[in-house]
């Protein structure tokens, strides 16, 4: 199994521009997330879905959008990059909420 | 106050030693995560808690409901246990929280 794979694993992007971070997982999962984590505050949730057609926000979902139309897939875009959105951010799946995470190995996100 | 707090934020320890990584939650929870975080990598799941005690190797995972606290324990340690240990609970509906890690470094 492939697990969580996350696409680009590096990205630099200029103030304003927009762009899709990709996250599959092939192990039937029903629940997938998106983190941001920066130094000294540690992982943050930004939105997550417990199944197709289902999202909703997290802690910090300001400047994010995702969807959810498949049970593989989960992409997290940004729809006008500001320097604030600098980060590295983490998928990660389990086969129900509550259950055991599995995460992707991040992207890290450079905005200009 | 953060709902998921760490200690130590870090620590420094000789190849050996017995070490405690220590996590106090404020809220009631379904689960509790220990995750491990190497540097300039990425993040795996050690354990996963809702009571009791969890063994993996060296590493041993702790749970006390009623005190909302959990331990993680490595026994033996290593200079390859250098990581950051990150402790995440499941508390309300879908939402997992984090504590901020703690930074491990484990010398020769």
């Amino acid at each position: 199994n492939a697990g969580v794979t996350q696409t680009p694993k590096f990205q630099v992007l200029k103030t304003g521009q927009s762009m899709t971070l990709q996250c599959a997982q092939d192990m039937n999962h029903e629940y997938m997330s998106w983190y941001r984590q920066d130094p000294g505050m540690g992982l943050r949730l930004i939105h997550y879905s417990v199944g197709a057609g289902i999202t909703d926000q997290g802690e910090v979902p300001n400047g994010y959008n995702v969807s959810r139309s498949t049970t593989e897939d989960f992409p997290l875009r940004l729809l006008s990059a500001a320097p604030s959105q600098t980060s590295v951010y983490f998928c990660a799946s389990s086969y129900r909420a509550t259950g055991e995470l599995f995460f992707g190995e991040g992207s890290r996100l450079t905005v200009l | 106050k953060n709902e998921v707090e760490q200690s130590p934020q870090n620590l420094t320890a000789q190849e050996g030693e017995f070490i405690t990584i220590n996590c106090s939650y404020s809220v009631g929870i379904s689960a509790l995560h220990w995750l491990q975080q190497h540097p300039g990598g990425g993040i795996v799941s050690l354990f996963m808690l809702s009571s009791g005690k969890k063994k993996h190797g060296r590493l041993i995972a702790t749970i006390n409901i009623q005190e909302k606290h959990s331990s993680l324990h490595i026994t033996a340690s290593h200079p390859r246990d250098s990581a950051v240990y990150i402790c995440a609970v499941w508390a309300s509906g879908s939402r997992l929280t984090f504590g901020e890690g703690t930074q491990l470094t484990v010398n020769p």
